[in-house]
């Protein structure tokens, strides 16, 4: 595909329950980053990738965040025993390894109930 | 504390005319700056960006100015039309292409017909 793309694009959960979210970024793209955006605010770093190497995990929250991306091209994000403030949209971005323009896919919703 | 600052929640302008929406930072080692414009229920989209060599960059009808010794960086917008109604974040990043990127909190702009 041309752009980054994300699935799903809304998940409801019930708190405790674990999910997983995917990343499909950009073709040819080796830096990847996930973000996290509450409701009202920009964007907050969570975690980067350059291929499959996790270089950065300074903003995962807690340690029931987890994300990988094994083969260097598609990542997940997984949230563990979800909690309420878990609730927010989750954005992944690529940028090609010369650049430093970080293209954003559509994003995941993600409520907690 | 926040390292990037849009200091107006919203902004109000008449088609035709000019917006500029305004930025200020705090951390002196950003080097790249961007300009991302977000419309609702989809991801950020890349618009304009600057380097801190430079002082202006220009692509159509968008302009950044940056002035490093107030640490401040505005987006112009000339002229104003209807469709560049959107939440427009201003972002920053001191690692180049592995730099993740910090946003404000987005300035809404409403361009009124």
């Amino acid at each position: 595909g041309a752009g980054v793309s994300q699935s799903p694009r809304y998940k409801v959960a019930k708190r405790g329950q674990d999910v997983a979210l995917r990343c499909d970024p950009i073709s040819g793209h080796v830096s990847l980053f996930w973000y996290q955006q509450a409701l009202g605010q920009g964007p907050e770093f969570l975690t980067y990738f350059q291929n499959e190497a996790q270089l950065d995990k300074s903003g995962l929250p807690s340690d029931r965040f987890f994300a990988e991306r094994p083969e260097g091209s598609v990542s997940t994000l997984k949230i563990q025993r979800t909690q309420q403030e878990d609730s927010a949209v989750y954005l992944c971005a690529s940028s090609h390894p010369t650049g430093s323009v970080q293209y954003f896919g559509p994003g995941t919703r993600l409520t907690v109930t | 504390d926040q390292q990037v600052k849009q200091n107006s929640p919203s902004l109000s302008v008449q088609e035709g005319r000019i917006s500029i929406l305004n930025c200020d930072y705090t951390n002196s080692m950003f080097d790249y700056f961007l300009w991302y414009k977000k419309y609702p229920a989809e991801g950020p989209t890349f618009l304009i960006s600057i380097s801190s060599i430079k002082d202006k960059n220009e692509d159509g009808r968008f302009t950044v100015f940056l002035n490093k010794s107030a640490k401040h960086l505005s987006l112009h917008i000339v002229p104003s039309q209807p469709g560049d109604s959107a939440v427009y974040f201003c972002a920053a990043t001191e690692g180049g292409s592995q730099g993740n990127l910090i946003f404000g909190k987005g300035t809404k702009l409403s361009v009124k017909p």
